[in-house]
Parts: structure tokens; sequence; C-alpha cells
């Protein structure tokens, strides 16, 4: 079986433009959260998506959103991006809810110059 | 608020070895997890341990254990028998009813020969 996969692998961006990442989950699993992992740190909790609607949203600014599919895929979306969003963009699904385990993707690197 | 803390920023171990590595949380939650997450130097976070925090008994998954002391909020890692393959960075986490996963910064395992 397919683990979890994000799509693009690397990324550069300019300040001031908008991103969006996308993550498709295991089969069969409906939960989808978003991390960001800054260099020498623990991933930071976004978002979390059950059944296409938010179950959690970590301390991060309105510039961040994001969107559960019908087909549970989901896409993390950033606006107006500063250099402190450079970081490692993580995507995790779970069966259920939180206290079911996290698969984690490859992640995404975000590099803002 | 949740926190998770890892006062070893690197262990090393010799191959064959037993280290334990080190974390404490502080939750107001009654009802929660607690993990131990790898992270090789390919990046790919995987789950290496889950412990129910109603659930008195330490978990335990071949080579590693670990110690949960719920009154002292101490949930410490025993690798036992380390191989080279174990090296990585281990990330300690907890969530509970507020779909978060909070992790710890991590700490570093070397192991050498």
């Amino acid at each position: 079986d397919a683990g979890v996969t994000q799509s693009p692998t690397h990324l550069i961006k300019t300040r001031g433009q908008h991103v969006t990442l996308r993550c498709s989950p295991i089969s069969g699993h409906k939960s989808v959260s978003w991390y960001q992992q800054v260099l020498g740190q623990g991933p930071q909790f976004i978002f979390q998506y059950y059944e296409k609607e938010e179950r959690g949203r970590g301390n991060f600014p309105d510039r961040f959103s994001a969107r559960q599919f019908p087909n549970y895929s989901s896409e993390l979306n950033v606006n107006a991006l500063l250099l402190g969003d450079s970081a490692l963009y993580l995507c995790a699904s779970s069966l259920y809810g939180w206290e079911y385990e996290q698969y984690f993707g490859p992640g995404t690197r975000l590099t803002v110059t | 608020a949740q926190t998770v803390t890892q006062s070893q920023p690197e262990m090393s171990v010799q191959e064959a070895e037993t280290v334990t590595l080190s974390c404490t949380y502080d939750t107001s939650e009654s009802d929660y997890y607690l993990f131990w997450y790898k992270q090789p130097p390919s990046r790919q976070m995987i789950l290496v341990i889950r412990q129910e925090a109603y659930k008195q008994q330490n978990a335990t998954e071949n080579r590693f254990s670990v110690n949960f002391q719920k009154a002292a909020k101490s949930f410490s890692l025993k690798i036992s028998d380390s191989q080279l393959g174990d090296a990585a960075m281990y990330f300690c986490a907890h969530t509970g009813t507020a779909s978060k996963l909070t992790f710890g910064t991590g700490t570093r395992l070397q192991v050498t020969l």
C-alpha cells in the first residue's frame, strides 16, 4: 500500500507570494494533519481535518489555511509568504482522530527568499 | 497549554548497548496519549511506540520500551541492544482531546561501533 504522499518535494518562493502544498493520505484514512518543522526543531501543529471538517488549529496566523477534499486529500495554503515560513511542511494521515497513530509523509521543503 | 520537554539535545550509545531518552510533559487533560517518533536523516517520521495515559502498563515494542510515570509526567524511551539503524532524531509527543499533537524539541541519537 502507498504511504502518505506530498507534492511538491521542494519549492522556492519569493516573499509576498502564495503557495499551495498537497497531500494524499493513506487509502482508508479519514484524517489529515499538517505540521511545520523549522530546521533543528520539532514539528509544530498547524491544522487537523477529519471528514472534511477542521478539527484542530495551531497557533498560526490567518495567512495559513487548509482544506480537505471528498477523497480525503488535502491542501495547505500560505499567503503573503515571509522569510520565516521557510521550513519542512509535513502532512500526516490517520484512520480517525487524534488518538490514532499518525503516518507521516516525506514533507515539502519550502524556501522563501 | 500542553508542553513537551526533551532535555537531552544529543545522546550517544555504543552498538548493542542500552540507552534511555528522557521526556517530560505538562497537560491539564486526563485523557491523552503519548508517543515517541523517530526521524532518520531521510526525514520521514515514523512511530516508535505509543502509550495511552489510562493504561498503567508500560508499552513495549520489541527493543523499545517506555517508562511512563503519570504522576511525575515523565515518559522516557529505552532502546535495548542498540543498532546502527537506530541513529536518528527522536521526538516525544503528546496529544489530547484538543486534537493537537505537541512535539518536543527532539534528541539526536548517535550509535557508535
